[in-house]
């Protein structure tokens, strides 16, 4: 499969900072980037999809002013949680997808604490 | 719309006994089906795929799945379960170029 990294693994921040989340595809080019995120004992949510040098494209209820997400080359993008709240903590995942392919690969996730 | 639904949020089996994780999906056209399991604070492993070649697919660390469209469904089965197959398992359905929509996932514990 591919290889995905996030960057980093862990953060606690306090609340009313801004966290950068990075994601790389390491062996393919991601043309597709989706991030999600994860709740604890839930299934995964959807939170907005990006085109390489596009911009993203985020799921209802989702506010795009928040999360901040560019993708501006096919190996690389990123997360911005703008202004977090304790609200915002949560595991964020990235899942890069190549031009044409079907699959989607999933980075190691980023575990966000908010105080 | 897609869906997916997993029937069974907890799975519990010995080690050594089969393993079934259920998940049927809905679909108005040819879907793809996925399987990933997550291990605890990882992302998602891609298990096995199904895209409209053939319906038993085999995958990673001895699992498969088989797609029946009669009966909308994508088991996932593994002969023998090991104590490293312990994980959160999700079922996924796509149409070709969309996201991926995802089944609430399964937590499989294994006892010795």
């Amino acid at each position: 499969g591919a290889v995905v990294s996030q960057h980093p693994s862990w953060v606690i921040c306090k609340s009313g900072t801004s966290v950068k989340i990075e994601c790389r595809s390491l062996d393919f080019q991601a043309t597709t980037m989706f991030w999600y995120r994860q709740f604890p004992k839930q299934s995964l949510m959807l939170m907005a999809t990006s085109n390489e040098g596009s911009k993203a494209t985020y799921e209802q209820g989702v506010e795009k002013d928040k999360f901040l997400i560019n993708h501006a080359s096919l190996t690389l993008s990123t997360l911005t949680v703008t202004s977090a709240h304790p609200e915002d903590s949560s595991f964020y995942i990235c899942s890069p997808r190549g031009g044409g392919e079907e699959t989607q690969y999933f980075g190691p996730g980023t575990r966000l604490l908010v105080l | 719309a897609q869906s997916v639904t997993q029937l069974g949020s907890h799975v519990s089996v010995s080690e050594g006994a089969l393993v079934l994780l259920r998940c049927n999906y809905s679909s108005s056209v040819p879907p793809y089906l996925f399987w990933y399991v997550q291990y605890p604070n990882q992302g998602l492993q891609l298990l096995l795929k199904y895209t409209s070649a053939a319906t038993l697919v085999k995958g990673i660390n001895g699992f498969e799945a088989e797609f029946k469209k009669s009966e909308t469904s994508f088991h996932l089965t593994k002969p023998s379960a090991h104590m490293s197959d312990a994980a959160e398992y999700f079922c996924a359905v796509s149409q070709p170029g969309n996201k991926l929509v995802f089944g609430a996932g399964t937590i499989l514990r294994v006892k010795s």
